[in-house]
Formats: C-alpha cells, sequence, structure tokens
C-alpha cells in the first residue's frame, strides 16, 4: 500500500472533454505539489497547494487541497493533445521524505 | 544552465556486478534525492541527502548506496545488481526542504536492466 493513492491509473479521452484526477491519503500533508511527466523525461511541477481547501488555477487546469490536507485533485477543462502524461502527485507529510503518488496516465486523443 | 544531468543513459548488468549512477546539477541546490520509478508505482525514494556529505534512507534504501562528497554531486551505487533493480532511476534536487514545499528539478534518468 502506497502512501498517496491516485485514481484513476489510467484515463483516455477525447480532446475537448473534461477530466478529474484524485490524490488521496490517510496522513496529513504540509503541503501536496502536482507533477506532469512526459515519455523518457523527469516530472515537472505544475503547483504546489499548500492550505487546507486552497484552489489554484493554472490556464485549463484547476487544482485544490482538501480541507483536511489529505487529498487533492486535479481538473482539466477542455482537455487538449499536449496534455497527454503521467500526472504524479507529491508530498512529505514528516521532515524530507518526499512520497509520489501511483501516477495517472492520460492521454487525449485529437 | 544544464540543470540536473545523469550519467550513464542506459545500462545493462548480470547479476551479481556492481555500478555507479552520477547526478550533477549546476543549480547550487542543497538537497538531492535518488527515485526509482516502476510501471503503477510512481516514484519512489531510494536515498536523499540534504547536504553536502550527508544522506539519509528513504522509502526503498535496500541494495543501494550514496554518496555526496561535493555539494553538485550525488551518487548511487548498487554493490551487487539483482533482477528486481530493473527500474528507471531519476535524480532530483531542490533549493530547500521545507516540508515539500519547494519544486524539485529532476534529470532525464538512467534505464538498468539487470539480467
Amino acid at each position: 500500500t502506497q502512501l498517496l493513492e491516485q485514481s484513476p491509473q489510467f484515463l483516455s479521452i477525447q480532446e475537448g472533454e473534461n477530466l478529474t484526477v484524485y490524490c488521496n491519503s490517510s496522513s496529513v500533508f504540509s503541503s501536496l505539489q502536482w507533477y506532469r511527466q512526459e515519455p523518457g523525461e523527469g516530472p515537472v511541477l505544475l503547483v504546489t497547494v499548500v492550505t487546507g481547501g486552497e484552489v489554484k488555477k493554472l490556464k485549463r487546469l484547476t487544482f485544490q487541497f482538501g480541507d483536511a490536507r489529505k487529498d487533492s485533485s486535479l481538473h482539466i477543462t477542455a482537455a487538449q493533445p499536449g496534455d497527454t502524461g503521467l500526472y504524479l502527485c507529491a508530498g512529505a507529510p514528516t521532515g524530507n521524505q518526499f512520497y509520489f503518488g501511483t501516477g495517472t496516465s492520460l492521454t487525449v486523443i485529437p | 544552465n544544464a540543470g540536473v544531468t545523469q550519467t550513464p543513459k542506459f545500462r545493462v548488468l548480470k547479476t551479481g556486478q556492481s555500478m555507479t549512477l552520477l547526478c550533477a546539477q549546476d543549480m547550487n541546490h542543497e538537497y538531492m534525492y535518488w527515485y526509482r520509478q516502476d510501471p503503477g508505482m510512481g516514484l519512489r525514494l531510494i536515498h536523499y541527502s540534504v547536504g553536502e556529505g550527508t544522506t539519509a534512507k528513504g522509502e526503498v534504501p535496500d541494495g543501494y548506496n550514496v554518496s555526496r562528497l561535493k555539494k553538485q554531486n550525488f551518487l548511487l551505487g548498487l554493490e551487487s545488481a539483482a533482477p528486481s533493480q530493473t527500474s528507471v532511476y531519476f535524480c532530483a534536487s531542490s533549493y530547500g526542504g521545507g516540508g515539500g514545499t519547494y519544486e524539485q528539478y529532476f534529470g532525464p534518468g538512467t534505464r538498468l536492466t539487470v539480467t
């Protein structure tokens, strides 16, 4: 069992559709991060959320941190083929030891 | 700036062989990390360092050793490779730890196969 569980594991949608990816834990995090990884490359940071209930928007991407700081969600509006990739949540519940989620592989079909 | 670089990019080892993976960063970051990535499991932290001369165990440290003799370099060693260590290895660095608030910058990865 991993500290951060993501759902769904795989998602294949048509261009223009909306989607939501979930990141859940039984532990409390002081902050959570979302990364996107493309094939053959390392992850790249999208956003960091630090306050319970916080909502951050990055163009068509909306990130929310749960009130209890145990979960987070990523919502993409009108998905585009360029959104294709592996989405990973990550956090450090204690000290500097980082945990990454299990990942959500998104494919957007033109 | 090159950011975070990893050497080598690919390697095939036989069971029992040893090797060292090199990570270098040119951003003067204090923190450095080694992860492994396996299908369906995201990234798992192997070891990390909060500064030159310091190292600490992560989630999956068994079978690996690390050293941080210079601030810009973080080495990951496999003393006796096993097939279970077949994976993609990523190095990352960050300015600070801060309970997960600092951005981690990742290298391009090393694909290791142990036969």
